[in-house]
């Protein structure tokens, strides 16, 4: 089954702890990204990755750090994750053929709380 | 700067009735559009995108949306509401504007709770 697959779905952690989110995806998709989801504010993007090794950032990128080292996978890593960076994290993968039109494909999502 | 307005951060109607979502965007250029759908403890599932092609775009489980440029809108709309369909709905724009921003960013609305009630 082609799919977006993240762990942990759920994570609580304290203030400073480094925590390191998984994405994967198996429809061999050139572009990734990850996006966070607040009420009332909708999904930003954090940082997102054309290609192996290619990693930019997107809007909110700040607390966060990514690496694009196989093509499959796209980590999400907080060094020192901070109360406000409580949020549902999303990844999403697109095949990038037709650019801007493309499709993007959600994982299920991760809930993380910061205390 | 792309941006995108949902009107309506929660919408209620009743089994059978129209359900009517509005999105409002604000481009420079031609704008491509995309309505998405997360059902409760699920990522998003994309409903229907708009790429320059028909205005009317027929997407899943009987939602279609209208482009309007003269509206600058994109509104969501399915003639008889089923109780499945309950679920966060989010408008959002592809963000084609080059010279160094985010490529492939969509930019999303705020999204709109429907609740269906029997």
């Amino acid at each position: 089954e082609a799919q977006v697959t993240q762990n942990p779905r759920y994570l609580i952690t304290v203030t400073g702890k480094k925590l390191t989110v998984t994405c994967s995806q198996n429809m061999n998709h050139e572009y990734m990204s990850w996006y966070r989801q607040d009420p009332g504010l909708g999904l930003r993007q954090i940082y997102y990755s054309m290609n192996v090794e290619v990693t930019d950032k997107g809007d909110v990128p700040e607390g966060y750090k990514v690496s694009r080292k196989e093509k499959r996978n796209f980590p999400l890593i907080l060094e020192s994750p901070s109360p406000n960076q409580t949020s549902l994290y999303f990844c999403a993968s697109s095949p990038w053929t037709s650019g801007y039109t493309d499709t993007q494909y959600f994982g299920p999502g991760t809930r993380l709380t910061v205390l | 700067a792309q941006s995108v307005t949902q009107l309506g951060s929660h919408v209620s109607v009743s089994e059978g009735a129209l359900v009517l979502l509005r999105c409002n965007y604000s481009s420079s250029v031609p704008p491509y559009l995309f309505w998405y759908v997360q059902y409760p403890n699920q990522g998003l599932q994309l409903l229907l995108k708009y790429t320059s092609a028909a205005t009317l775009v027929k997407g899943i489980n009987g939602f279609e949306a209208e482009f309007k440029k003269s509206e600058t809108s994109f509104h969501l709309t399915k003639p008889s509401a089923h109780m499945s369909d309950a679920a966060e709905y989010f408008c959002a724009v592809s963000d084609r504007n080059a010279g160094g921003t985010s490529y492939g960013k969509l930019t999303f609305g705020q999204g709109t709770i429907l609740t269906v009630h029997p």
